[in-house]
């Protein structure tokens, strides 16, 4: 069975663009969660969702970034404009359920130059 | 909110030999995850051990929930075990369930 899937695996923009990120879970999983890695921050959590409801987006930095999950199979973590300090590497994850064994995808390295 | 301590920070094996990592957290946890991270970025889960010991080939996990410590030993280390371990706990109060809370890693590097 295919794991996360995440798209782009880079990319690379300007301040002030808009970058949207997606993510397809693994078929069957309930939980679908956001993750952003940095050196000085680590993994930190953005948001997440059950069944395609959001449930937590406290770790959400600011306005600028937007989630959404219009369907079991589809997700996408969108940042308008974007700026240099949102450099990092954006990681989709999903469980069976919230509390579940997670499985990361490869990551969507993000560059804002 | 719960903290999530790992030690040691770096770890440096020569092929062959065995190591144990430590996960201590500071408050109750609905479960206990380890993750590898390898050179290449890609985060692969190890296990999912809120309690008790479990094994997969050379690596092992033991988690004892009423002291709030689980330590992953790994034998026979391989060049291939290099790259980044974390923990990651869901701590255990109400409405954070799925809210993984990662520790900051042990960098392990085994050299041949």
């Amino acid at each position: 069975d295919a794991g996360v899937i995440q798209s782009p695996r880079h990319e690379v923009t300007e301040m002030g663009q808009e970058v949207t990120l997606r993510c397809k879970p693994i078929s069957g999983h309930n939980s679908l969660f956001w993750y952003r890695q940095t050196m000085m921050r680590g993994l930190e959590l953005l948001i997440y969702f059950n069944n395609n409801v959001p449930i937590d987006d406290s770790g959400m930095p600011e306005d600028r970034f937007s989630a959404k999950m219009p369907n079991a199979s589809f997700s996408t973590l969108k940042i308008q404009p974007s700026e240099p300090r949102d450099s990092a590497v954006y990681f989709c994850a999903s469980s069976l359920f919230s509390s579940g064994e997670l499985f990361f995808g490869e990551g969507s390295r993000l560059t804002v130059l | 909110g719960i903290q999530v301590e790992q030690s040691p920070p770096d770890l440096i094996l020569q092929e062959g030999a065995n190591s144990t990592l430590r996960c201590n957290f500071s408050d109750s946890v609905n479960n206990l995850q380890w993750f590898h991270q390898n050179p290449w970025g890609q985060l692969i889960n190890l296990f999912y051990i809120p309690s008790g010991t479990k094994q997969n080939g050379r690596l092992s996990a033991t988690t004892v929930a009423t002291e709030r410590y689980s330590l992953l030993y790994i034998s026979s280390s391989q060049t291939t075990d290099s790259g980044v371990y974390f923990c990651a706990v869901d701590p255990n109060y109400g409405g954070s369930q799925g809210n993984l809370i990662f520790g900051k890693g042990t960098k392990l590097s085994v050299k041949p």
